[in-house]
């Protein structure tokens, strides 16, 4: 089992649609969790950061992690065609959790169609 | 802002070619990364390192060496390129995790083609 697992997609939407992209982990231990953006052809971005349970807020994004049931979430509201990227969730533990390295969901692609 | 630059965007090389990637980064920081990204596998990590001439094997090492002679440098190197090692390969760096919010700085990712 992955430590953290994410469904690859592809998820398809409508302009204006709420996007809903989740993740699972299985490390207790994990404290920071993270969403990625990455555009066709480029490196990824860090989009979100949020450190234990609870939801952070950015324009039209939201990222929510339930730590009782280690699940991550992220929100986009309003979603634009320029949201069509894939996003990817990251976790880590603290320095002495694997020495803190981030472990990558597979990430999903996501297309937001006009 | 951090950045993390390397070297070529697109590598074409033959089967059995030593193959160098560089990448660099300008924020003074600790950690360095490489991954290898492919459709269905996601990001999966080669080597890191912690510091200078420092460096630990990730998940998939095996075909690959690295080398950080400078803080700022960490170049993967391919000893003798295959076919199955094209890919997409991404370079990341971050400062040591001391608590607290740090995530890793992607660079644009080497696109390499094994022929």
């Amino acid at each position: 089992q992955k430590e953290v697992e994410q469904d690859p997609g592809p998820l398809s939407v409508p302009e204006g649609a709420i996007v809903s992209l989740n993740c699972t982990y299985s490390n207790s231990a994990f404290q920071y969790f993270m969403w990625y953006r990455q555009y066709s052809r480029k490196g990824p971005e860090l989009l979100m950061y949020t450190y234990s349970s609870g939801n952070k807020e950015d324009g039209r994004f939201t990222a929510q992690v339930d730590k009782s049931s280690k699940y991550i979430s992220l929100f986009i509201r309003d979603s634009q065609p320029s949201d069509s990227a894939t996003y990817l969730c990251a976790s880590r533990g603290g320095l002495y959790n694997q020495g803190g390295k981030l472990i990558f969901g597979q990430g999903t692609e996501l297309s937001v169609k006009p | 802002d951090v950045k993390v630059t390397q070297s070529s965007r697109y590598l074409v090389k033959r089967t059995g070619e030593k193959v160098f990637l560089e990448c660099v980064q300008d924020m003074d920081h600790e950690n360095m990364f490489w991954y290898r990204q492919d459709p269905g596998l996601g990001l999966r990590l080669i080597y890191f390192s912690y510091d200078v001439k420092m460096k630990e094997k990730g998940d998939i090492p095996e075909g690959y060496s690295v080398s950080r002679e400078k803080k700022e440098r960490f170049s993967l190197i391919l000893e003798s390129a295959s076919t199955n090692q094209t890919s997409m390969y991404l370079c990341a760096s971050s400062p040591p995790p001391g608590g607290g919010d740090y995530g890793y700085t992607f660079g644009s990712g080497t696109r390499l083609t094994v022929v």
